[in-house]
């Protein structure tokens, strides 16, 4: 029962372009976010979080947006840069349910 | 401030042996928690220690344990080692906020091979 769902396990977009990661939940119990990024070889470090009261959270080009009605998060990055490439993992609350991560290139 | 470290970063054992992992969080954090990383099945939740106790656990047989020490240290044990337990484990630390609110911060993981 995979309650953290990222649709497209890769994503390849044009350096200077919007990079779009989806995730789905299933529990409307979920009520903190998170995104990590992970390259080869090294553990997933964290991006950017956002509460449930919240609909969106920016930092710097990393954005995420939640639709609670939806049970959708995204994140957005714009503009791509080479070292963005790398995979994401979307994660809901307490014990991180992890959703099972999408690969982004970013081409130059 | 020294972040997350885990030993041995590499390991292969036979199945059916027994192994230990080891993962020291970040000075001040008192939750570590593990998690297998497969190609298939992404990050898996396996259990939360915070000072001392499990506070959360996943959906993974008995043959996988942990433990905590007294200075937040963790250990995880996998016994009777399978070919499915191949893996990247990695263990994360935060200082342990009631409710999840807290940012983790990973290891660079152990790739464990069994064979």
């Amino acid at each position: 029962d995979q309650q953290v769902k990222q649709n497209s396990p890769s994503l390849s977009v044009q350096e200077g372009r919007i990079s779009i990661l989806n995730c789905d939940y299933t529990n409307s119990m979920f009520d903190y976010f998170l995104w990590y990024k992970k390259y080869p070889a090294e553990g997933p470090t964290f991006l950017i979080s956002i509460s449930s009261i919240k609909d969106k959270n920016e930092d710097g080009r990393f954005t995420v947006f939640l639709n609670k009605s939806a049970k959708h998060l995204s994140l957005h990055i714009v503009p791509s840069q080479p070292g963005d490439s790398a995979v994401y993992f979307c994660a809901a609350s307490q014990k991180l349910v992890f959703g099972q991560g999408t690969r982004l290139t970013i081409n130059p | 401030k020294a972040g997350v470290t885990q030993t041995p970063r590499y390991l292969i054992k036979t199945r059916g042996q027994q192994v230990t992992l080891s993962c020291s969080p970040i000075s001040g954090h008192r939750s570590v928690s593990w998690y297998q990383q497969t190609p298939g099945q992404g990050l898996q939740f396996l259990f939360e220690y915070f000072s001392e106790t499990q506070r959360n656990k996943g959906n993974f047989p008995g043959r996988f344990s942990g433990r905590q020490f007294s200075n937040s240290r963790s250990e995880m044990n996998v016994s009777t080692l399978e070919l499915g337990d191949s893996a990247l484990y990695l263990c994360a630390s935060s200082i342990g906020l009631a409710g999840g609110q807290a940012e983790q911060f990973f290891g660079p993981g152990t790739r464990l091979t069994v064979l």
